[in-house]
């Protein structure tokens, strides 16, 4: 079965620097897909990046950009130039890519607080 | 409305109510999940639900029933619940698994508060 791990509960940061979330994940599959969720205090949960496994080339949006190493299994999140509306419960996500699959694996989330 | 929206937004029970919450997605996605959250808890996943069959339940107390009359809505019956069932409930939908070119992600509705007293 697979696992999605996050290893630090709480990170903080201060504004305009950059900080780094750590998920690491095990499967025995070849295809699959990973995703980075953002959930705001009271707010709802958005995708904040994804990536397809079969992709070498890192995931970047904007401020956000992803350092994927399929050999380690692992999957951080850099968050560059941190702003005051980064603050929030950060989840990393599994999805099989076989197809008729609809379970997602999530870690347990990491809270990051941004320092003015 | 657009993407998935869940009614009520709050909802405050005694433990012999019967309540249900509701989900509506605006996607055209075929799968509907819903997942318990709560505090200092990693997000549960409670059922699955792709083209309104069943796919997923994960050992769900039955004081739990789902519901997924169609591929668009899905609600949560609720009776006898017990107040560590006190969580917020979330909604979400994704496109079918093994799509060429799809990413496959899940969209989130906003949650239900639920509080049981």
């Amino acid at each position: 079965a697979q696992t999605v791990t996050q290893s630090q509960p709480e990170m903080s940061v201060q504004e305009a620097e950059t900080v780094t979330l750590s998920c690491t994940y095990d499967t025995s599959e070849s295809d699959y897909y990973l995703f980075w969720y953002k959930q705001p205090p009271s707010r709802q949960m958005i995708l904040v990046i994804r990536q397809e496994a079969y992709k070498q080339q890192n995931a970047t949006e904007n401020r956000f950009s992803v350092n994927f190493q399929k050999a380690a299994k692992s999957f951080s999140l850099k968050i560059s130039d941190s702003q005051l509306g980064d603050a929030a419960m950060y989840f990393c996500a599994y999805r099989s890519g076989a197809s008729g699959t609809y379970k997602y694996i999530f870690g347990t989330g990491t809270r990051l607080k941004v320092l003015a | 409305e657009t993407g998935v929206t869940q009614t009520p937004r709050h909802l405050v029970m005694g433990m012999t109510n019967k309540k249900s919450l509701k989900c509506e997605q605006h996607l055209g996605h075929n799968a509907m999940y819903w997942y318990k959250q709560s505090a200092k808890k990693p997000l549960e996943l409670m059922f699955v639900y792709n083209f309104k069959e069943q796919t997923e339940n994960n050992s769900v107390p039955s004081r739990f029933s789902p519901e997924c009359p169609n591929s668009s809505h899905l609600f949560l019956h609720l009776h006898t619940l017990q107040p560590e069932d006190s969580a917020l409930y979330l909604c979400a939908s994704s496109p079918r698994g093994g799509l060429a070119g799809s990413w496959n992600e899940q969209f989130f509705g906003p949650g239900t508060r639920l509080t049981v007293l």
